[in-house]
């Protein structure tokens, strides 16, 4: 099973809503990514886990609060958010962080109204 | 500037033409990587290189890491290669993937 998995596809959210996102991967892989794409633009790197702990938190605003109960699992959890929000959120993992090909699940596409 | 530089832009082709896109970086690196990213869609991992070539198909990607460049060809190109290609690098000692912007292949029957 090479498969990154993201549920839900889309989202409609509005600005008061508490909503969360999910990813999930069986192939053993210790590093998980948040990413996030605005249109036409590359991704751009929000949170990355190593072995269920927090690695790297590039500055996202607190309404983005990213959790890994554990090594399959990578949640982005979204509260308050903002109309310029929306985006195309993708999880990735790869075997080890810098460790070989990262591994992109389809992404989840978030509206906010 | 951009630590990772891609052109063309956009590339339009016709059905079986050989394409060639280019990745410049700037940084010293362990690893670069060329994506293809559908519209609307998530994004697959073509290659993984850090050195030499590599070919999958009718997909090869090159890199000359003295010169800090890397292609990836298309040979017969067919209108389901019609994406976006995304070259990024791992720099060393980080975490990191660096990316291009990116270039939109539009491949026409």
């Amino acid at each position: 099973d090479t498969e990154v998995t993201q549920t839900p596809k889309h989202l409609v959210m509005g600005m008061t809503n508490k909503k969360s996102l999910k990813c999930e991967q069986h192939m053993g892989h210790r590093a998980m990514y948040w990413y996030k794409q605005k249109a036409k633009k590359p991704p751009e790197l929000m949170f990355v886990y190593s072995y269920e702990k927090l690695s790297i938190n590039e500055s996202v605003p607190s309404r983005f609060s990213p959790e890994c109960p554990n090594s399959s699992l990578l949640n982005l959890h979204l509260h308050a958010l903002q109309p310029e929000d929306s985006a195309l959120y993708l999880c990735a993992s790869s075997p080890v962080i810098a460790g070989g090909t990262q591994y992109f699940g389809p992404g989840t596409r978030l509206t906010v109204l | 500037k951009n630590e990772v530089e891609q052109s063309p832009q956009n590339l339009t082709a016709q059905e079986e033409e050989f394409i060639t896109i280019n990745c410049s970086y700037s940084v010293g690196i362990s690893a670069l990587h060329w994506l293809q990213q559908h519209p609307g869609g998530g994004i697959v991992s073509l290659f993984m290189l850090s050195s030499g070539k590599k070919k999958h198909g009718r997909l090869i990607a090159t890199i000359n890491i003295q010169e800090k460049h890397s292609s990836l060809h298309i040979t017969a190109s067919h209108p389901r290669d019609s994406a976006v290609y995304i070259c990024a690098v791992t720099p060393h000692n980080t975490d990191k993937l660096i990316f291009g912007t990116g270039t939109r292949l539009q491949v026409f029957p």
